[in-house]
């Protein structure tokens, strides 16, 4: 069974417009939770990362993501995208175990519309 | 400060042919790891290390073996090559919390 579901294969916005990526794992604890964004040809980037305290992470870019308990899930947002965001994003856990193993979501492609 | 290099970026075998994927780390990190990523499928852990002279299988090891005798290099080997290990190869280091990720080695096998 997938542990970590990115629900939305392919998201297109206009330049300028709100982003929400969806990211929901499945593990009983808390684990530790990602984004990486992967521009074409390229290699991971990452762009934030929760361990505990608070909630709300802030990364690069202009990146945030929430870590809401209750749901399981850890939404990557950015209030004003850029046509340099178009890229591929990918959610990852780690269970918290001393390997340090990252289970990645399937990923969500973003298109920018100028 | 390199980061993490992959050896070669580029590859295309024929079925039954072996090859060796090289990665190396300068960062003194402990953790090494190898992924594939396939269309739709995320990246996929093939082998791990927690340290020099150590290996581990990750998630879909058939048909990989690893080395790691040198703590800053991390071997990735394909004995006998098949179509279904057409992919991108993605090698990682980690510190105490966070993965470093290599720029990928795009491999074909006709």
């Amino acid at each position: 069974a997938q542990s970590v579901t990115q629900p939305d294969i392919h998201i297109t916005v206009s330049e300028g417009a709100s982003l929400e990526l969806r990211c929901n794992y499945s593990y009983g604890a808390t684990p530790y939770l990602f984004w990486y964004v992967q521009s074409p040809g390229q290699g991971l980037q990452l762009l934030l990362k929760y361990f505990s305290g608070d909630t709300l992470v802030q990364g690069i870019k202009g990146f945030e993501a929430e870590f809401k308990r209750s749901q399981s899930s850890f939404n990557l947002r950015k209030p004003s995208v850029h046509w340099s965001d178009a890229a591929e994003y990918f959610c990852a856990v780690d269970r918290g175990s001393t390997l340090g193993r990252l289970y990645f979501g399937r990923g969500t492609q973003l298109t920018v519309w100028p | 400060n390199a980061g993490v290099t992959q050896t070669p970026k580029f590859r295309v075998l024929k079925t039954g042919q072996s090859m060796t994927l090289l990665c190396a780390q300068d960062m003194n990190h402990e953790y090494m790891y190898w992924y594939r990523q396939d269309p739709g499928m995320g990246l996929r852990l093939i082998h791990y290390s927690v340290g020099e002279g150590t290996t581990a299988k990750g998630e879909v090891p058939d048909g990989y073996n690893v080395s790691r005798l040198k703590k800053q290099n991390f071997l990735l080997g394909l004995e006998s090559a098949a179509p279904s290990q057409t992919s991108v190869y993605f090698c990682a280091s980690r510190d105490r919390d966070e993965q470093y990720f290599g720029p990928g080695t795009r491999l074909t096998v006709t």
